[in-house]
């Protein structure tokens, strides 16, 4: 059964940092593009950022750009979300998603965890 | 490339048939996906290259469209895909989402 599992979240204060991780099971980690997507309270999906097999591409949304970095440990099955310079606008639920298999399909999203909690307050 | 979904939300019985539209901004051929959210929970893929079932969803739920219009159909509703709906286009990066349709009980 194919699991991802986010963990790291929780209260950062406005400029600070957090990391989130990502814990992958079920399926061949290293076969696959990850990515991350948020939902503030309330509100709709946000498209974060994508790494892809080797870790050799990423991508980042606007929003995000300079700020947060992606990285993976194929090694470990995880993925990770390195988050600095955080603002309120950053506070959202973070999910790490499965990209489908193939290249046409990397960016279709079959398979999310549960999603981790980021606040940003002081 | 900007996602635009309609209705935003719905109002709608047991059997009815509902569909939702969305609408790019650019071409983005058949790279569209449809996803099935529900209060608390991550979402789930219904729908991948505009038409494609995926794996375990039920068949009253269909996609369709190209280039910058798209539908997804539920041919009878049923209580448990009371949820919110959104689309997403796997054309290019920024990957992007549609606002959202919020589909309830009449």
């Amino acid at each position: 059964e194919v699991q991802l599992v986010e963990s790291g979240g929780g209260v950062a204060q406005p400029g600070g940092s957090l990391r989130l991780s990502c814990a992958a099971s079920g399926f061949t980690f290293d076969d696959y593009t990850i990515h991350w997507v948020r939902q503030a309270p309330g509100k709709g999906l946000e498209w974060v950022s994508l790494i892809n097999w080797d870790g050799g591409d990423t991508h980042y949304a606007d929003s995000v750009q300079g700020r947060f970095t992606v990285s993976r440990d194929n090694s470990k099955n995880s993925l990770y979300l390195q988050m600095s310079s955080l603002t309120s606008a950053d506070t959202a639920v973070y999910y790490c998603a499965r990209g489908m298999e193939g290249a046409a399909a990397a960016d279709d999203l079959d398979h999310w965890g549960q999603g981790t909690l980021v606040t940003v307050s002081s | 490339i900007q996602m635009t979904q309609s209705p935003s939300s719905l109002s709608a019985s047991v059997g009815d048939r509902v569909t939702i539209t969305c609408r790019s901004s650019q071409t983005i051929t058949t790279y569209l996906n449809w996803y099935q959210q529900k209060p608390g929970k991550a979402p789930k893929l219904l729908i991948y290259a505009a038409s494609s079932l995926q794996s375990g969803v039920p068949s009253r739920f269909s996609g369709s469209g190209s280039g910058t219009d798209f539908t997804l159909t539920i041919s009878s509703l049923q209580r448990e895909d009371f949820a919110t709906y959104y689309c997403q286009q796997s054309y290019s990066t920024p990957l992007t989402f549609g606002g959202g349709t919020k589909v309830e009980i009449k």
